[in-house]
């Protein structure tokens, strides 16, 4: 089945800095590449997702990156804020129509003012 | 954006008695619902994909007997913990994607259960 690697588990950046949050997969069929903001006790909720046919997605200070050569794919985050302070979780979906997601262990974001 | 709603948010319970987990799709029809648990500081981890009309799919490690799902109408799904244990506190998810031809998963709030 999928695997998904995710680094760094945290990461502590200035406000106003970037913060890249990196995920690697095993499967070469996965095809869908979603990512979710969580904070402490609420749902995950997505903020940026990337299909296999495109390289780059962006949307205001948050940006996707995809690699399919590589089996990898970057949350790029852009002047920070406080608020963007949270759990990210990336995921893969594989090939096929069972919508299945298997998730990376996360990334505690601390963004400091 | 599509909404999933999850009762109860929390539950305490007893040792030994079963707790019931509701998830509805509230603006959408869901032939396929999913269940997760979450530890704390852990990841999401697929507990069973929950099929409206057909029986649940568990992953692997994951009892069926003890975690009951139903999926009793296109909008809703019920997962049943039976005969809890302390072990069995967590935060259970449920997400659900909208229609057929998207691939993007809307979750539920969360269902906060603690076994005394």
């Amino acid at each position: 089945g999928e695997n998904v690697e995710q680094h760094p588990s945290t990461l502590s950046v200035q406000e106003g800095d970037s913060a890249v949050i990196k995920c690697t997969y095993s499967d070469s069929a996965s095809n869908y590449f979603p990512w979710y903001k969580q904070e402490l006790g609420k749902r995950p909720q997505l903020i940026i997702d990337i299909r296999s046919n495109v390289g780059e997605k962006k949307d205001q200070r948050i940006a996707v990156t995809l690699n399919k050569t590589a089996k990898h794919f970057s949350l790029h985050i852009t002047e920070t804020q406080p608020e963007d302070s949270a759990v990210y979780f990336c995921a893969a979906k594989s090939g096929g129509s069972n919508y299945k997601l298997t998730f990376g262990k996360g990334t505690l974001l601390t963004v400091n003012p | 954006g599509a909404v999933v709603s999850q009762h109860p948010s929390r539950v305490i319970c007893k040792s030994g008695t079963s707790v019931k987990i509701e998830c509805r799709s509230l603006d959408f029809q869901a032939t396929t619902m999913f269940w997760y648990r979450q530890f704390p500081k852990q990841s999401l981890m697929l507990m069973a994909t929950s099929n409206e009309g057909s029986k649940a799919t568990y992953e692997q490690g994951v009892e069926k007997d003890k975690f009951l799902i139903n999926h009793a109408s296109l909008t809703l799904s019920t997962l049943t913990v039976t005969s809890a244990h302390p072990e069995d506190s967590s935060f259970y998810i449920c997400s659900a994607p909208r229609g057929t031809r998207t691939d993007t998963q809307y979750f539920g709030p969360g269902t906060r259960l603690t076994v005394l």
